[in-house]
């Protein structure tokens, strides 16, 4: 069974530059979930989608973070614009119903200078 | 708040040796508890706990749930190089939601 899939990498931008992450779940999987993991925390909830539509976003910063997933498979999660304070690895993890065991994609670490 | 505390930050120890990693959690309608191993970036799974005092083991580590005191506890035996990474421990509340320590860093001197 493939795993979760994530691209970039990795990412460097400037700061006030817009970055787009990409993620695609384990074939079946109807939740997804993007987090974010700053150096020396635990990785913190951004957005949970059950399909296609939005379970939790209460902890998305909405001014500048989006996410979207239309067709309920494929994820993408943008910044704009982005702030120091956003460099962080960030991880999309899936999972096949929202109490079932998430199983992590490799992450995208990004760097904002 | 849903708050997940882990200890030791960080723990260094010879090969060979016994590790037990702790993690406690305050609760809003606890559901479960799961540890995840960390190496480079992505968290690989290890175990699912959501019954008191029932041990879950996977060859050398196991890990256990005290739901009276709060609890639960990691166990390596027999340490490898390979055991180094960030242990987390995360709690699972009443919507269903992952709450993340902020891990254990555990580095094993060959």
């Amino acid at each position: 069974e493939a795993g979760v899939a994530q691209s970039p990498r990795y990412k460097i931008i400037e700061k006030r530059q817009s970055v787009a992450f990409w993620c695609n779940p384990i074939s079946g999987h109807a939740t997804l979930y993007w987090y974010q993991q700053i150096l020396g925390q635990g990785p913190k909830l951004l957005i949970q989608f059950q399909n296609n539509g939005v379970v939790d976003d209460s902890q998305l910063p909405k001014d500048r973070f989006s996410a979207e997933r239309l067709k309920g498979v494929d994820s993408t999660l943008k910044i704009q614009p982005a702030k120091l304070e956003d460099s962080a690895v960030y991880l999309c993890a899936s999972s096949r119903g929202g109490a079932d065991t998430q199983y992590f994609g490799p992450g995208t670490r990004l760097t904002v200078l | 708040e849903d708050k997940v505390v882990q200890s030791p930050l960080s723990l260094v120890v010879h090969e060979g040796d016994t590790v037990t990693l702790n993690c406690s959690y305050e609760v809003t309608n606890f559901r479960s508890l799961l540890w995840y191993k960390q190496e480079k970036k992505a968290p690989t799974f290890l175990f699912m706990l959501t019954s008191s005092g029932i041990e879950k083991k996977s060859g050398r580590l196991s890990s256990i749930l005290d739901k009276k005191e709060l609890f639960s506890i990691l166990n390596i035996t027999a340490t490898q190089t390979g055991d180094s990474a960030i242990y987390l421990c995360a709690a699972r509340f009443g919507n269903e939601k992952l709450t993340f320590g902020t891990g254990t860093r555990l580095t094993i001197i060959p």
